[in-house]
């Protein structure tokens, strides 16, 4: 149980693009999900919190306007990455949790950005 | 500050046993987390305490000393399998995940 589908795996795509990346709570619904991003040998780096019906909550120097997060059921949200530069390039991670704070966060395979 | 420490990198043997530390300060406290993640691939759930003492699971097992803010994983019968970096993290008074910046673990045969 609590399988957290992430798509797509890899997107390659030229500066200015937007690409949008979808995570799925496949066999719970999540009130709660979450976005990451993680550099090569780093950990990783909360960029929002995301709550079903509410607009997202980001953490402080992510930019509200360039990630744009979407929580539209208790199964789906979605991040988009608008008008992408090669800055951009990371590893995105999803995660979701199934009940209370208490719960573990079930992660996404994640999505591999690269902005050429 | 809020911070999580954990060794950067660390090897052991196949078959042997190692344990991997972590200290953390946190905000209040709502218990650690363990989570797997091997190279390219996202984390998987490892364990959870928010009690004081060892949790055994299989061949992993997490340990939590709130009195000390430190808790460790223990892994035995190192399989190459195990091979991966393990990230700990503390829950704060608003349920936040302080994230460690993980330790790589290194099997050799």
């Amino acid at each position: 149980g609590a399988v957290v589908s992430q798509h797509p795996s890899w997107v390659i795509c030229k500066s200015g693009t937007s690409v949008k990346i979808e995570c799925r709570s496949l066999d719970f619904q999540a009130t709660t999900m979450f976005w990451y991003r993680q550099f090569p040998k780093q950990s990783l780096m909360l960029m929002a919190t995301s709550n079903e019906g509410s607009k997202a909550t980001y953490e402080q120097g992510v930019e509200k306007d360039k990630f744009l997060i979407n929580h539209a059921s208790l199964t789906l949200s979605t991040l988009t990455v608008t008008s992408a530069h090669p800055e951009d390039s990371s590893f995105y991670i999803c995660s979701a949790r199934d009940g209370t704070e208490y719960q573990p966060q079930h992660f996404g395979d994640g999505t591999r950005l690269s902005i050429l | 500050g809020q911070n999580i420490d954990q060794p950067t990198e660390m090897t052991a043997t196949e078959g042997a046993i190692v344990q991997i530390n972590c200290t953390y300060q946190t905000s209040g406290f709502n218990g650690l987390f363990w989570y797997q993640q091997h190279a390219g691939e996202a984390p998987t759930f490892l364990s959870y305490n928010v009690l004081d003492g060892l949790e055994e699971k299989g061949r992993f097992s997490s340990f939590l000393s709130r009195s000390k803010g430190y808790s460790y994983l223990l892994l035995k019968e190192l399989q190459m399998k195990d091979s991966a970096s393990y990230l700990c993290a503390g829950m704060d008074s608003n349920y936040q995940l302080i994230w460690g910046a993980g330790t790589k673990l290194i099997i050799k045969p």
